[in-house]
C-alpha cells in the first residue's frame, strides 16, 4: 500500500462545475496535508494547506481533512480551464530528525470549456 | 523576489560523467529538500537538510550526495550518473526546521538525461 494514493485520472468536468480530488493517506501519526498545483513541465505550487479536521476555505478553493478516515479531499468550485493541471495530495509526517513530506503520484484535472 | 533557484534547468550528460546541479534560496529558510519526480511515482525524497552542515537521506539516496555549508545553497552532486538517473529534479525549501510540516517552496526544476 502506498503511503498516499490518489486516483490518477484523468478526472474531466466541465467548465463551472465543481471538481473534487480525493486522496488517502495510511499513516496515523501525519500532521500536516496540503495540496499541490502543477502544470506540466513546471514545478508544484501550493495551493491549500489543513492541519485540523473539518473544511478550510480559501477563495475558489475548499480542503477537508477527516483523520479519522485518514482521507483529505480538495473542491474546486467554479472549475476554469485554467485550473486543468496535476494535483498533488502531500502529507507531512514528524520523526525526530526524518520530518517530511510524501507525495502522491497526483491526479490529472481536465476543465473542459 | 523571494525564490528558489536551480541551475542548470536542463542538462543532456553521459554516463559517470560527475555533476552538479546548484539549488539556491533567498528565504533564508532552515530547511531544503531534493526530489525527483518520474511518471507514476511521483515526487521522491533525495536528502535534506533541516540547517547548515546537517543533511540526511530521503527515500532514494543512492547515487546522489549533497552539502550544506550555507544556508542559502544545497547542491547535488551525481558522482558517477547513470541512466537509471535520467529524472526531473525539484529542490525546495522551507523556513522552519520541520520541513516536512509546513508549507515548502519549490524551485523550477532540473531535467537530466543520462545517455
Amino acid at each position: 500500500q502506498k503511503e498516499v494514493e490518489q486516483n490518477s485520472g484523468p478526472l474531466s468536468v466541465p467548465e463551472g462545475a465543481i471538481a473534487s480530488l480525493n486522496c488517502t493517506y495510511s499513516d496515523r501519526v501525519s500532521q500536516s496535508f496540503f495540496w499541490y498545483r502543477q502544470y506540466s513541465g513546471k514545478s508544484p505550487e501550493l495551493i491549500m494547506s489543513i492541519y485540523s479536521n473539518g473544511d478550510k476555505e480559501d477563495g475558489r478553493f475548499t480542503a477537508q481533512l477527516n483523520k479519522a478516515s485518514q482521507y483529505v479531499s480538495l473542491l474546486i468550485r467554479d472549475s476554469q480551464p485554467s485550473d486543468s493541471a496535476t494535483y498533488l495530495c502531500a502529507v507531512g509526517r514528524a520523526g525526530g530528525a526524518t520530518n517530511k513530506l510524501i507525495f502522491g503520484t497526483g491526479t490529472l484535472l481536465a476543465v473542459q470549456p | 523576489e523571494a525564490q528558489v533557484t536551480q541551475n542548470p534547468r536542463y542538462l543532456i550528460t553521459v554516463t559517470g560523467k560527475k555533476l552538479t546541479v546548484t539549488c539556491s534560496q533567498n528565504m533564508n529558510h532552515e530547511y531544503m529538500s531534493w526530489y525527483r519526480q518520474d511518471p507514476g511515482l511521483g515526487l521522491r525524497q533525495i536528502y535534506y537538510s533541516m540547517n547548515v552542515e546537517v543533511t540526511d537521506k530521503g527515500d532514494v539516496p543512492e547515487g546522489y550526495k549533497v552539502s550544506r555549508k550555507e544556508k542559502r545553497n544545497f547542491p547535488l552532486i551525481l558522482e558517477s550518473p547513470s541512466p537509471n538517473q535520467t529524472s526531473l529534479y525539484f529542490c525546495a525549501s522551507s523556513l522552519s526546521p520541520a520541513g516536512g510540516l509546513k508549507t515548502q517552496y519549490f524551485g523550477p526544476g532540473t531535467r537530466l538525461l543520462v545517455l
